[in-house]
């Protein structure tokens, strides 16, 4: 597509359940990355893709997260037992050039709530 | 650890006025340095840099790498309201893929 596509836009969930977040990267682009934002904080790497290599997982606060990238496209985000400490808004970038190196393209993101 | 420290956090500022930005880092491997504007939810790119000394300006923004100091500013001349965001700084080691973002800059330029 034009552009990183991420859904849902705003996900209000209850203390306890899954949530799955999705983000459809630009056509051709090898590499996806996942990122939070709390409210006034700054961006926290969680995951990176590249092509057929193994994830960078480093960034995963908890077993209770996962990601996965099916065919090389798009990748969904699993947060399992939610807790309001999940709140954030959850971006997604892709990048052409392994590493970001010619620059990210993000989504819009998917503000998650957790009540 | 590598980390990226912006400062400062928040500024307020009247259109019309001049600001400066900073970001330094503490990478391995230092690859590149990005910054961002983020204004609703996805940030945009604004420059990309790599070498010291070398100035990259867009319109009434402009910024310059300090690799030797481990740094990097974003100039605003003359700024808007339309300035008002949140300015990201990002470092890209060679060592991963990822970047490493700083806290971010909250500008808010007042009419």
């Amino acid at each position: 597509g034009a552009g990183v596509s991420q859904s849902p836009s705003n996900k209000v969930t209850e203390k306890g359940k899954d949530v799955e977040l999705r983000c459809d990267p630009i056509s051709g682009h090898t590499a996806l990355y996942w990122y939070r934002q709390s409210l006034g904080q700054g961006l926290e790497f969680l995951i990176y893709f590249q092509g057929n290599s193994a994830p960078d997982k480093s960034g995963l606060p908890s077993d209770r997260f996962s990601a996965e990238r099916t065919g090389g496209s798009v990748s969904t985000l699993t947060i399992q037992r939610t807790q309001q400490e999940d709140s954030a808004v959850y971006l997604c970038a892709s990048s052409l050039v392994p590493g970001g190196l010619g620059g990210y393209t993000f989504g819009s993101g998917t503000r998650l709530t957790v009540v | 650890e590598d980390k990226v420290v912006q400062s400062p956090l928040s500024l307020v500022v009247h259109e019309g006025d001049t600001v400066t930005l900073n970001c330094s880092y503490e990478v391995t491997n230092f690859r590149s340095l990005l910054w961002y504007k983020q204004e609703k939810k996805a940030p945009t790119f604004l420059f990309m840099l790599t070498s010291s000394g070398i100035e990259k300006k867009s319109g009434r923004l402009s910024s310059i790498l300090d690799k030797k100091e481990l740094f990097s500013i974003l100039n605003i001349t003359a700024t808007q309201t339309g300035d008002s965001a949140i300015y990201l700084c990002a470092v890209n080691s060679s060592n991963t893929g990822k970047l490493i973002f700083g806290q971010g800059t909250t500008l808010q330029v007042k009419p």
